[in-house]
């Protein structure tokens, strides 16, 4: 079956741009994160849905970072104003949320470079 | 705030030999760790998960322990292949809240023909 798809898979922007991530979890899961990668910081945890439940937020590096999901669905990463340090790979994965111990499954990634 | 080291960060041995990678972490509190495999320009593909009552999980020649009380797990490659050449990385799912993975920085393996 299909995985977990992210677009673009890469994206070159202007200082100070919006700029949108797109996410499409694994039909079914209810459970989708998002995390960073950065050669200084490595893979860093942003934020997850689980449901209809509030989001957890605690990894989002500033208030021009946001992230909403759609009908439980395809999910969205919005970085304003955006600063050459947010150059990064932005790696989304869902799990079926059933239970403590579901694996998760990793898109590709977006290859974001700020210039 | 829960830590993962991997060691060592680049390895690069000869096909067909068996080899071990490390992993440790801070913090026992942990439902599960995870290890995963990137190749370049791809996202990470999930290799084995060992739940926090588990000692040890198998997938084909790879082989993952886990000793939660002393915050260490290794990764076996029996029989290495060129193929197995891949940066691989283990991740802890923290107890406290969201079951967020905390990655370590990963090991680059390198196996020459």
């Amino acid at each position: 079956g299909a995985g977990v798809s992210q677009s673009p898979s890469n994206k070159v922007t202007e200082k100070g741009k919006d700029v949108e991530l797109r996410c499409d979890p694994i039909s079914g899961h209810t459970a989708l994160y998002w995390y960073r990668q950065s050669l200084g910081q490595g893979l860093e945890f942003l934020i997850y849905f689980q449901g209809n439940s509030a989001p957890d937020k605690s990894g989002l590096p500033s208030d021009r970072f946001s992230a909403e999901r759609t009908g439980g669905s395809v999910s969205t990463l919005t970085i304003q104003r955006t600063q050459q340090e947010d150059s990064a790979v932005y790696l989304c994965a869902s799990s079926s949320g059933q239970g403590k111990n579901q694996p998760q499954h990793f898109g590709d990634g977006t290859r974001l470079s700020i210039l | 705030k829960q830590e993962v080291t991997q060691i060592p960060a680049a390895l690069s041995v000869p096909e067909g030999e068996n080899l071990v990678l490390n992993c440790s972490f801070t913090d026992s509190a942990i439902y599960n760790l995870q290890w995963f495999r990137q190749d370049p320009g791809k996202g990470l593909t999930s290799l084995l998960l060992i739940q926090s009552s588990q000692r040890e999980q198998t997938s084909g020649r790879l082989n993952a322990s886990l000793d939660k009380s002393s915050g260490r797990s290794t990764l076996y490659i029996a029989a290495s292949q060129p193929g197995d050449s891949a940066t691989y990385l283990c991740a802890v799912s923290i107890i406290q809240g969201a079951q967020k993975l905390v990655f370590g920085q990963g090991t680059r393996l390198t196996i020459n023909p």
